[in-house]
């Protein structure tokens, strides 16, 4: 079945360092793909989307191209800052009509440190 | 703030009780989804529905349950529980073009402790 694997994290950084963190896929079909930011203690937010095979998502300095020949979507900043340490979860959204369900990877914890 | 709300935000009950966990979607959404957040299992899908009917199941149990009813909020009923049911459990809402599935939108959650 469709399934997200993302990098092992805690992923620790200093203030202004340079970001990836790594997300594969194996799906069926065109899936849309996700980046998804869980804050401590809060709900899950969209960070950014891509729909299609070389888009780009893109928010908040934050970036992900859709890459279908390396089943990729990983994620980027050129610069992070404190407020950016939370929990990031890569998710797809497979195959066509009305279900939709999304699907997690395991999430990777970023800390960011001043 | 995404629109969703999810009450409780807390639930702290014994093992063998039954909870309900509420869920009003965006307006104008017509599919809810509900997610278990545990720290064995990671985020999993457990139910969708769309316009009140059962559109997909996934890796819920048969001791939960859900609706949604005719005002497009939606319940999450768990039963008989269990301390591995511990968990924060999400609600997210997205549809309101039925013919193309877009974002989903996640409520703040409700995270329930089983003592």
């Amino acid at each position: 079945g469709d399934s997200v694997t993302q990098m092992e994290g805690p992923v620790t950084l200093s203030e202004e360092a340079f970001l990836t963190i790594n997300c594969t896929y194996t799906a069926t079909g065109y899936p849309s793909l996700f980046w998804y930011v869980q804050y401590p203690g809060e709900g899950l937010q969209l960070l950014l989307k891509a729909t299609k095979a070389d888009d780009k998502g893109s928010n908040k300095g934050f970036e992900a191209t859709y890459r279908k020949e390396t089943t990729s979507f990983h994620l980027e900043k050129g610069s992070v800052q404190v407020s950016d340490s939370a929990v990031y979860f890569c998710a797809l959204r497979g195959g066509s009509g009305n279900t939709g369900k999304l699907i997690f990877g395991q999430g990777t914890t970023l800390q960011v440190k001043p | 703030d995404s629109g969703v709300t999810q009450t409780p935000k807390h639930l702290i009950t014994a093992t063998g009780q039954r909870v309900t966990l509420r869920c009003s979607p965006r307006s104008g959404d017509l599919s809810v989804y509900w997610y278990q957040q545990s720290l064995d299992q990671g985020l999993q899908f457990l139910i969708q529905y769309y316009n009140g009917e059962e559109r997909a199941k996934g890796n819920i149990l048969e001791r939960f349950s859900a609706q949604q009813f005719p005002d497009l909020h939606s319940e999450l009923n768990l039963s008989s529980l269990e301390l591995g049911d511990s968990a924060l459990y999400f609600c997210a809402s997205s549809v309101r073009d039925p013919l193309r599935p877009d974002t989903q939108y996640f409520g703040p959650g409700t995270r329930l402790t089983v003592l």
